[in-house]
């Protein structure tokens, strides 16, 4: 069966310092691999997604991740974070013969900023 | 587009109670889903539907009921509502590209 881990339940990062977040998978073969966000309140964004191709995907609001097979891994990251980066982020896979419906979350990783 | 709308916002509901969550995407996705977020425990599947007329369980479907008449709507049903049932949940849409929109959100609380 799938399952996501995101090893780090809570980070604290200064305004301005680098940021990687971490994500394991467990699946049999390559699943199709996502990171969202989710503000205080709020329902959750899309940041990025990896199904094939190139390892390294960008995403929105500066983020990017490395998708790498032999550590089953999937980690968030971006070079200098923003006050207004602090909140909820989690790692998902989906099985890609079961396409659109079947996604597996993370427990999430809560990010908070230090001015 | 309005994209994935949930109603309610809050709901309190006491043990025993029923209700209807409703959900409702004008994207057109064939692809829809029912989660729970609890603390500590990221978002796990209740039930999805990959179309009109189907849904299949997902890894926490005791205690809802879903339909799906109609490819726009997807409510969640809770037939005697417990306090374990206390959670936010998130509908979501997604098209064949696995892309998903979630919605805002139901914070339902049951005493």
């Amino acid at each position: 069966a799938q399952s996501v881990t995101q090893p780090d339940i809570h980070i604290t990062v200064s305004e301005g310092a680098s940021l990687e977040l971490r994500c394991n998978y467990s699946y049999g073969a390559t699943p199709y691999l996502f990171w969202y966000v989710q503000s205080p309140g709020q329902g959750l964004q899309l940041l990025l997604k990896y199904f094939s191709g190139d390892t390294l995907v960008q995403g929105i609001k500066g983020f990017e991740a490395e998708f790498k097979r032999s550590q089953s891994s999937f980690n968030l990251r971006k070079p200098s974070v923003h006050w207004s980066d602090a909140a909820e982020y989690f790692c998902a896979v989906a099985n890609p013969s079961n396409t659109g419906n079947q996604f597996y979350f993370g427990t999430g990783t809560s990010l908070t900023v230090i001015p | 587009n309005a994209g994935v709308t949930q109603t309610p916002k809050f709901q309190v509901l006491k043990t025993g109670q029923s209700m209807t969550l409703q959900c409702a995407q004008d994207m057109n996705h064939e692809y829809m889903s029912w989660y729970r977020q609890d603390p500590g425990m990221g978002l796990r599947l209740i039930h999805y539907s990959v179309g009109a007329g189907i849904t299949d369980q997902g890894e926490v479907p005791n205690g809802y009921n879903v339909s799906r008449s109609t490819t726009e709507d997807f409510p969640l049903r809770l037939l005697s509502a417990a306090p374990s049932q206390t959670s936010v949940y998130f509908c979501a849409s997604s098209d064949w590209t696995n892309k998903q929109y979630f919605g805002p959100g139901t914070r339902l609380t049951v005493t």
